[in-house]
């Protein structure tokens, strides 16, 4: 079985923090994602990438940046964290082109004060 | 505007059929998937059927997909309270670097 991990289930943070969330998975996929979802905003693409060292921007990339530097690892990085980044954030992979069925973490439930 | 659509909200009673119903605009995909997201849980992948299909069935579920329309629904018989969770539609698109395309989920609210 695929098993998606993200390094917290709860996170508090303050206004202005620099926050990192990790995300590993451990079979070898080639793509990860990152969303948030909101209430009533479904889930919203913010970065993903197809290889390592490799970044698209999703619909919504302001305000965060994702670093892969390994393939089974990919971190999403508030570089100054406010209120409005308060939400559900989610950690996906799949195997890579042609085979696109995503994997999901259990979700990061951020809080920014 | 929205490329994927559900509606958020489907209440039904403990023992009935559910019908999820999804709608897209993109005609390119190869595959459509439903999930499933249980309270403070991540995404479950819960069936996907390939776009040459019609229906595809999985025990209660059974997945139906009509190109022309371009309208995928789900339909979960026999409802239990354990369904309660909200679902997701999602479809694929040429040269995109595997990146899926979701609805905004549609709440399913199983009353015993």
């Amino acid at each position: 079985d695929v098993k998606v991990t993200q390094s917290s289930r709860y996170l508090v943070k303050r206004t202005g923090e620099k926050v990192f969330l990790e995300c590993v998975q451990d079979m070898d996929h080639e793509n990860m994602f990152w969303y948030r979802q909101d209430p009533g905003l479904g889930l919203r693409l913010i970065y993903f990438s197809y290889d390592v060292k490799m970044k698209e921007k999703g619909d919504i990339p302001e305000g965060y940046s994702v670093s892969r530097e390994k393939k089974e690892r990919f971190s999403l990085i508030l570089e100054s964290a406010s209120t409005n980044q308060t939400s559900m954030y989610l950690c996906a992979s799949s195997r890579g082109p042609a085979q696109e069925t995503q994997y999901f973490g259990p979700g990061t439930r951020l809080l920014v004060l | 505007g929205e490329d994927v659509e559900q509606s958020l909200f489907l209440s039904v009673r403990e023992g009935d059929s559910s019908v999820i119903n999804c709608t897209y605009t993109d005609s390119s995909s190869t595959y459509l998937y439903w999930y499933k997201q249980e309270p403070g849980a991540g995404l479950q992948l819960l069936t996907y059927i390939f776009s040459n299909m019609d229906m595809k069935q999985d025990q209660r579920l059974t997945v139906l997909l009509n190109k022309k329309d371009k309208h995928l629904s789900l339909r979960i018989a026999d409802t239990q309270t354990g369904d309660s969770a909200i679902y997701f539609c999602a479809q694929n698109r040429g040269s995109t670097l595997g990146r899926l395309y979701f609805g905004r989920g549609t709440q399913l609210t199983v009353w015993p």
